[in-house]
Parts: C-alpha cells; structure tokens; sequence
C-alpha cells in the first residue's frame, strides 16, 4: 500500500486562480517532498519540508505539514496555464532505506 | 551540465527479450534510483543504490537487476521481458537518500 495519497486526483481551474492539493500519509516521516511533472516528462522537485517545520514558500508555492494529521498541502497561487501538470508528494519510509515513496498524483488543469 | 540521461528513449520487446537501461549523471551525486511509473500508480521503486558499490531492492524489484557501474552510471536490466514490465522507466539521482532528486526524461518501454 502507498505511505502517501494525493487529494483530489484530478482538479481543473481557471488561470489566475488558486489550486490547493492535500496529501496524507500513513506513518511517521522525516521528510515530504512535492514534485511536479509535466506531460511526458520526468518529475522536477519542487519543495522539500522537514517534520519540525509547518509551512515553507517558493515563490507562488507554498506547502504545509501538519504531522498531527499526517497530511501536508500545496497551495499554487494566481496559477497560469503553464502550471498544468501532475504534482505528486513524496514521504520518506523506514523501508527502503529510508527512500522516498510517491503518491498516485493529482492532474491539474489550469485553462486560459 | 546534462543532469540524469537516459538510454534509449523508447523500445519495444517481444516476451522473453531480455534489454539493459542505461543512465548517467554528472552531478556527482551518491545515491541512483530506478523507478517504474504505470498510469494512476504514482511511481515504484525497482532498486536504488545508496553509494557506489552499493545496490538494494525497492519496491517491486522482481524481474530486474541493476548495476552500479561507477558513481556516474546505473544500468536497469530486463533479463526476460514480460507484458506486466510494460512501462515508462525513470532513472533519479540525489546527494543522499534524504534529498531531492533530479530525474531523466524516462524511457517508455512496451513489452509485446
């Protein structure tokens, strides 16, 4: 079974508004990673967030982690066309060797 | 700089065919992964290697094997292709098994 999950799995939007995403996770973690991945592409890493920290921004991102609820949020704002991708969070696992496991993903559509 | 390389972009085997993945990164990074994406699965770890001379199962790590050549390289090998390795194949590099990881293009590989 996968540690994290994407909520939702599909979400379309208009251009300049904003698109949140949740990922929850099952297990204690160290670390959460967003990446984001365009159409026939491979992912590009996008935040990383450590477990004694709530919330981190780059530049219209910005991510946050509640490990009480084992959930974390990416929040894109004033989103544009080109922000249509898939977005997967990534939980580090005692398995593995402490790698990280990807969620199934959320598909956004940001139309013009 | 090319990042994470991939080799090749796309192939198609017949079952039974056996074929080895190349990849190469030039960020002098420790630690290389292979992944396997399938559609709504989010991706699986195959094998990754820690550090050079290294190597660990992942996740689904049945029906592959893996060499790390060298720090730079890290090769996937199918020895007996089957239609369920249908599949887009992405190699990742990072520093460590706790950083973010810089991904290849992927290679999309259809076992018939």
């Amino acid at each position: 079974s996968q540690q994290g999950e994407e909520d939702p799995q599909a979400l379309s939007i208009q251009e300049g508004e904003n698109a949140t995403m949740n990922c929850s996770y099952k297990t204690s973690i160290n670390n959460l990673q967003w990446y984001r991945q365009n159409s026939g592409r491979g992912l590009v890493h996008l935040i990383l967030i450590r477990s004694n920290e709530r919330e981190k921004h780059s530049g219209r991102l910005r991510v946050t982690l509640d490990t009480s609820k084992k959930s974390s949020s990416l929040l894109i704002t004033a989103s544009r066309a080109a922000d249509t991708a898939s977005y997967f969070c990534a939980t580090d696992a005692e398995n593995y060797g402490q790698n990280f496991v990807f969620g199934p993903g959320t598909r956004l559509s940001v139309l013009p | 700089n090319a990042g994470v390389t991939q080799t090749p972009k796309f192939q198609v085997l017949k079952t039974g065919q056996s074929m080895t993945l190349q990849c190469a990164q030039d960020m002098n990074h420790n630690s290389m992964y292979w992944y396997r994406q399938d559609p709504g699965m989010g991706l699986r770890l195959i094998y990754y290697s820690a550090s050079e001379g290294t190597t660990d199962k992942g996740e689904v790590p049945n029906g592959y094997n893996v060499s790390r050549l060298n720090k730079r390289e890290f090769s996937l090998r199918l020895e007996s292709a089957a239609p369920s390795q249908t599949s887009v194949y992405f190699c990742a590099s990072s520093y460590g098994t706790e950083a973010e990881q810089f991904f290849g293009p992927g290679t999309r590989l259809t076992v018939l």
